[in-house]
């Protein structure tokens, strides 16, 4: 079974800009979760879709926004980019049925650097 | 609100000795525990995970990890490690009977020294 793909693996991007950032869970997963990782404030909960609705969501800006589509692949947006923006997005999949209990399983993240 | 606490930043271990990687959490209400391995350039890993049950966890590559409620810790061990554990571990708590919401540590770099 193919593993969690995340497209692209590297961006490189200017302050004000906007990027999206793509997603393709595990075949069979319904749920898909974004996180941030930077070194200085660690694995940052972002977001999580469900059935193409968010179910849940972390203390970001407005500037964040994703959406699921029918096949459960997951888009995540960032309008306006920031240089505080620049970090590793990783995204999660799970079946999703058994909700917190479930196995997240991670892509290898994309690294986004904003000049 | 929940939160995760890994003491430890970085853990230096020559190799075949033992380890501990200490993790305590902080919740208002009952939560699972869960350990991730992150290698470099790679995305995290499940090592292991509490929900409910005998309180000592067994994971994948002779990890495991003890769920002390009292103390509210959930240290990780392993009993002789090997060069190839060298990685960042990460600690996590997610909320029962909630959604996919997971509070991650800061991270515990384990190297080890051959």
């Amino acid at each position: 079974k193919a593993g969690v793909t995340q497209t692209p693996r590297y961006l490189i991007k200017t302050r004000g800009q906007q990027v999206t950032l793509s997603c393709s869970p595990i075949s069979g997963h319904r749920s898909v979760s974004w996180y941030q990782q930077t070194p200085g404030q660690g694995l940052q909960f972002l977001f999580e879709y469900f059935s193409e609705t968010q179910r849940n969501k972390g203390n970001f800006p407005g500037r964040f926004s994703g959406r699921q589509f029918s096949n459960s692949r997951s888009e995540m947006n960032v309008s306006t980019l920031e240089l505080g923006d620049s970090a590793l997005y990783l995204c999660a999949s799970s079946l999703g049925s058994s909700g917190s209990t479930d196995t997240q399983y991670f892509g290898p993240g994309t690294r986004l650097t904003v000049l | 609100a929940q939160s995760v606490t890994q003491l430890d930043s970085q853990v230096p271990v020559f190799e075949e000795a033992p380890v501990e990687l200490r993790c305590n959490y902080s919740s208002s209400v009952s939560v699972y525990l869960f350990w991730y391995v992150q290698y470099p350039n790679q995305g995290l890993q499940l090592l292991l995970k509490y929900l409910s049950g005998s309180t000592l966890v067994k994971g994948i590559n002779g990890f495991e990890a003890e769920f002390n409620k009292s103390q509210t810790s959930f240290h990780l061990r392993k009993p002789s490690v090997h060069i190839s554990d060298t990685a960042e571990y990460f600690c996590a708590v997610s909320q029962r009977g909630g959604y996919q919401k997971v509070t991650f540590g800061t991270g515990t770099k384990l190297q080890v020294i051959p």
